[in-house]
């Protein structure tokens, strides 16, 4: 398989700062990475796809301005909450696949649990 | 819109057989897949099926049904650890899975 690392696991943070979250692949390069959003007992909801050295493509509902996606190389895209408020509190994880193949498999980083006071 | 159907919750007891069906209705499909998640964990994949048919990977099995628009989840001799969420995702586009409600699967002594 392929390894996805994410970073930060746990991130607490003041209402109304903003928190960034790393996800790399490490031994493998990806084009395209997942951003998704769990909240408790539920689903994992796309929030977005990010693209190497182009502009993410955000789902419907989802602030592009308010989440922040930069995908500056092959192994490396940042998720940034801005201006966090409690209701941004939740699990957030990406994903990637392999580069040049219909991959069937997606690869998932640790999950990043953030929570806003 | 798009929309992936699963039972919410589902009980056996250790060493039985259980299904998870998944109903799917997305503007694209490549294939079907299969995760498993522990609480406060990541997904981990199960299967995958890009073709009708039975698709079979140890104690789990996998179906597909395209016409159906179905598939299901067979998990064979339960065990405690395989208490967990289970999700299916379709593969709607390149690299782009969408997730199911998820099935939270309880296994019992």
């Amino acid at each position: 398989g392929a390894v996805v690392s994410q970073h930060p696991s746990r991130v607490i943070c003041k209402s109304g700062t903003s928190v960034k979250i790393e996800c790399r692949s490490l031994d493998f390069q990806a084009t395209t990475m997942f951003w998704y959003r769990q909240f408790p007992k539920q689903s994992l909801m796309l929030m977005a796809t990010s693209n190497e050295g182009s502009k993410a493509t955000y789902e419907q509902g989802v602030e592009k301005d308010k989440f922040l996606i930069n995908h500056a190389s092959l192994t490396l895209s940042t998720l940034t909450v801005t201006s966090a408020h409690p209701e941004d509190s939740s699990f957030y994880i990406c994903s990637a696949s392999r580069q040049g193949v219909m991959n069937t498999e997606a690869f998932f980083g640790q999950g990043t649990r953030l929570t806003v006071v | 819109g798009q929309s992936l159907e699963q039972p919410s919750e589902v009980t056996a007891v250790e060493g039985a057989i259980v299904q998870i069906n998944c109903t799917y209705q997305t503007s694209g499909f490549y294939g079907l897949s299969w995760y498993q998640q522990h609480d406060g964990g990541a997904p981990t994949f199960l299967s995958y099926n890009g073709l009708d048919g039975l698709e079979e990977t140890g104690r789990f099995s996998s179906f597909l049904s395209r016409s159906d628009s179905y598939g299901y989840l067979l998990l064979q001799e339960l065990q405690m650890k395989d208490s967990a969420s289970y999700f299916c995702a379709v593969l709607s586009g390149t690299y782009k899975y969408i997730f199911g409600t998820g099935t939270r699967l309880k296994v019992l002594a």
